[in-house]
């Protein structure tokens, strides 16, 4: 099945600089890349989500990339914010009529004012 | 709109006993997820369900663990005979036509 992976685990940045999230996966098949943040004790929320289809997306300071040859997926902070301190996970999901999302193994995030 | 309800948001077992958790998927959603978070595994996914029928439960333990969704409004997995290795928060989450999955807070779980 689909294997997903995410760097780096921790990753701290200066309040006002850009955070920047890396992950791969494996299946070729796979069509639909979203991004999760989870803050603690809060359930994973969706802030940007990107289809085979397109190489960039951009939802005000979130940009994600896609690289289908390489089979890399990014997440870029521009302007980050102590709010956006939290865990961030990438997924990648399959085509094939399942639905079902693989994680990566998150990333720890944190601003610094 | 409420989003995905799970119920309980706590639940301790002792080890060896039934634990049944409960969610609610957003009104009108057809798909629904079970996925276990732990700090060691990450977010890993459980099982699926799309207009009440099983799709795929790949993930499932297949010895102690169940799920069901008799009816569109809730979905149900059970764990027989807990274990403490069953510890972690089990999230539901819901789509309408199976891209953007929207989760519930969560039950998180404790065997003792």
């Amino acid at each position: 099945g689909e294997q997903v992976e995410q760097l780096p685990s921790i990753l701290r940045v200066q309040e006002g600089s850009s955070a920047s999230i890396n992950c791969s996966y494996e299946d070729s098949a796979s069509n639909y890349f979203p991004w999760y943040k989870q803050e603690p004790g809060e359930n994973p929320k969706l802030i940007i989500d990107i289809r085979s289809n397109m190489e960039r997306k951009q939802i005000q300071e979130l940009i994600v990339l896609l690289d289908k040859k390489a089979k890399r997926f990014s997440l870029h902070i521009t302007d980050t914010q102590p709010g956006d301190s939290a865990m961030y996970f990438c997924a990648a999901r399959a085509t094939g009529g399942n639905n079902k999302l693989t994680f990566g193994q998150g990333t720890v995030l944190s601003v610094i004012p | 709109n409420a989003g995905v309800i799970q119920t309980p948001r706590h639940k301790v077992t002792g080890k060896g006993q039934e634990a049944t958790l409960w969610c609610e998927p957003i009104s009108g959603h057809s798909a629904v997820f079970w996925y276990r978070q732990t700090i060691v595994q990450g977010l890993e996914f459980l099982t699926y369900f799309r207009n009440q029928a099983p799709i795929d439960d790949s993930g499932m333990p297949k010895e102690r663990f169940s799920a069901q969704m008799p009816n569109q409004s809730h979905s149900t997995l059970k764990i027989q005979s807990t274990q403490p290795q069953d510890s972690a928060v089990y999230l539901c989450a819901s789509s309408w036509g199976g891209d953007t999955q929207y989760f519930g807070p969560g039950t998180r779980l404790l065997v003792l």
